[in-house]
């Protein structure tokens, strides 16, 4: 059972921006915890998208972005394009769990 | 190259045990927090375990108590020893570095473990 709440499935058309929302508690992000956020294409391992809240690993395009405001956390695509239909997920620290959270996932469809 | 390779998955019985490795190279795993996080098929991620670099280790609630975290310096390898498995525990197990303030990258190619009679 997962502490971070994501939709589970979002969908735009090429061109269009997508966000995701990422929704916690005071025990996670609303703790001051980072948010980090990953994509994972079909068939492969998670790969690190955006992390600390708001860095985008060197490689990672700068259509996506991400941002946190007290118990949440958004990543938004901008320009979406057909490579980008993946799974996403947020990820924090959790000190109730003493222990690192993932969030349930987003299924992005570009139609 | 920094690269993690994971190996040992394969199918074992309810009751029984397994022993997951993550070959590390480009990086030290003891200067680093190491994590195992695994996936059920068609569903999402989750965090099972991890070892810091003072060799502090913590579990999820699910896996504590059957799973052991360890690492071999020597080898800059990560394992996870499994056991008393259940079927629940059916996943691909990833094993990721990470730090303060840095999220988990690079995560391995994952191995597949299959808990059934």
């Amino acid at each position: 059972q997962s502490v971070l709440t994501q939709p589970p499935s979002m969908s735009g058309a090429p061109g269009q921006r997508v966000t995701i929302s990422c929704t916690g508690s005071s025990s996670n992000i609303g703790a001051g915890y980072d948010v980090h956020w990953y994509q994972q294409l079909p068939g492969t391992a998670p790969k690190l998208l955006i992390s600390g809240n708001d860095n985008r690993p060197s490689g990672v395009p700068d259509r996506f972005s991400g941002s946190k405001s007290g118990t949440s956390a958004s990543l938004a695509i901008t320009g979406l394009q057909a490579e980008d239909e993946a799974d996403y997920y947020c990820q924090s620290y959790d000190s109730s769990l003493s222990g690192y959270v993932f969030g349930t996932g987003t299924k992005v469809t570009v139609l | 190259e920094v690269q993690l390779v994971e190996s040992g998955g394969g199918l074992v019985q309810p009751g029984g045990s397994l022993r997951l490795s993550c070959a590390a190279s480009g990086f030290t795993v003891s200067s680093n927090y190491m994590s195992w996080v695994r996936q059920a098929l068609g569903k999402g991620l989750e965090w099972v375990s991890v070892i810091y670099g003072d060799g502090s280790t913590n579990y999820a609630g699910s896996v504590k108590g059957r799973f052991t975290i360890s690492r071999d310096n020597s080898k800059n390898t990560l394992y996870l020893q499994m056991n008393s498995l259940r079927a629940e525990d059916t996943a691909v197990y990833y094993c990721a570095r990470h730090n303060i303030g840095w999220g988990f990258d690079p995560w391995g190619q994952g191995t597949l473990v299959t808990v059934s009679s």
